[in-house]
């Protein structure tokens, strides 16, 4: 169970399109969905937190007019990468808790998006 | 400024020997901690995680750790095996936040 998916799993675009990028809970609802950020052989950086029904939390130094997420629904949050230049290019990685953070539980990934601007 | 350490960026350990990963953090509010494992190109993967009202938990081979007087917290892996070869992240949640990773320990098992 606690199976987290992401799609796409690679997308390439041109520098100024925009990115959609989803990810959805399979077999659990999800209240909260966190987006993560990994550069080549660096740590998982949090982005931002997307909550069902209200206004994601971003982190400290993410763009929200960039970075746009939207939880829709209990099992679906998309991130979009507005604009898209050659320094956005990175992994992104979404993750859900099933339990949504009642107790301590650890957190579930999907397989995660690279994403290459030229 | 990093709240969760692995000062260890690569180990390598012979195939059946122990491998021992080590983490610190900084915050003694974290309550809950976890170890994840990850291959390239894929999200990490759940191992093993502890919180703060124990210092030991184990799991077939593999058992973490927690010292919360050092802040320092440790996943052994007993017999290593070949498929142990990952990047291992030591992770902190306080809550119902997201998780706040170390910069991971490249363990390499040779045989």
């Amino acid at each position: 169970g606690a199976v987290v998916s992401q799609h796409p799993s690679w997308v390439i675009c041109k520098s100024g399109t925009s990115v959609k990028i989803e990810c959805r809970s399979l077999d659990f609802q999800a209240t909260t969905m966190f987006w993560y950020r990994q550069f080549p052989k660096q740590s998982l950086m949090l982005m931002a937190t997307s909550n069902e029904g209200s206004k994601a939390t971003y982190e400290q130094g993410v763009e929200k007019d960039k970075f746009l997420i939207n939880h829709a629904s209990l099992t679906l949050s998309t991130l979009t990468v507005t604009s898209a230049h050659p320094e956005d290019s990175s992994f992104y990685i979404c993750s859900a808790d099933p339990d949504g953070g009642l107790n301590n539980s650890p957190l579930h990934f999907g397989n995660g998006t690279r994403l290459t601007v030229t | 400024d990093q709240q969760v350490k692995q000062n260890s960026p690569s180990l390598s350990v012979q195939e059946g020997r122990i491998s021992i990963l080590n983490c610190d953090y900084t915050n003694s509010m974290f309550d809950y901690f976890l170890w994840y494992k990850k291959y390239p190109a894929e999200g990490p993967t759940f191992l093993i995680s502890i919180s703060s009202i124990k210092d030991k938990n184990e799991d077939g081979r593999f058992t973490v750790f927690l010292n919360k007087s050092a802040k320092h917290l440790s996943l052994h892996i007993v017999p290593s095996q070949p498929g142990d070869s990952a990047v291992y992240f030591c992770a902190v949640r306080g809550g119902a936040d997201g998780l706040t990773f170390g910069k991971g320990t490249h363990l390499i098992i040779q045989p």
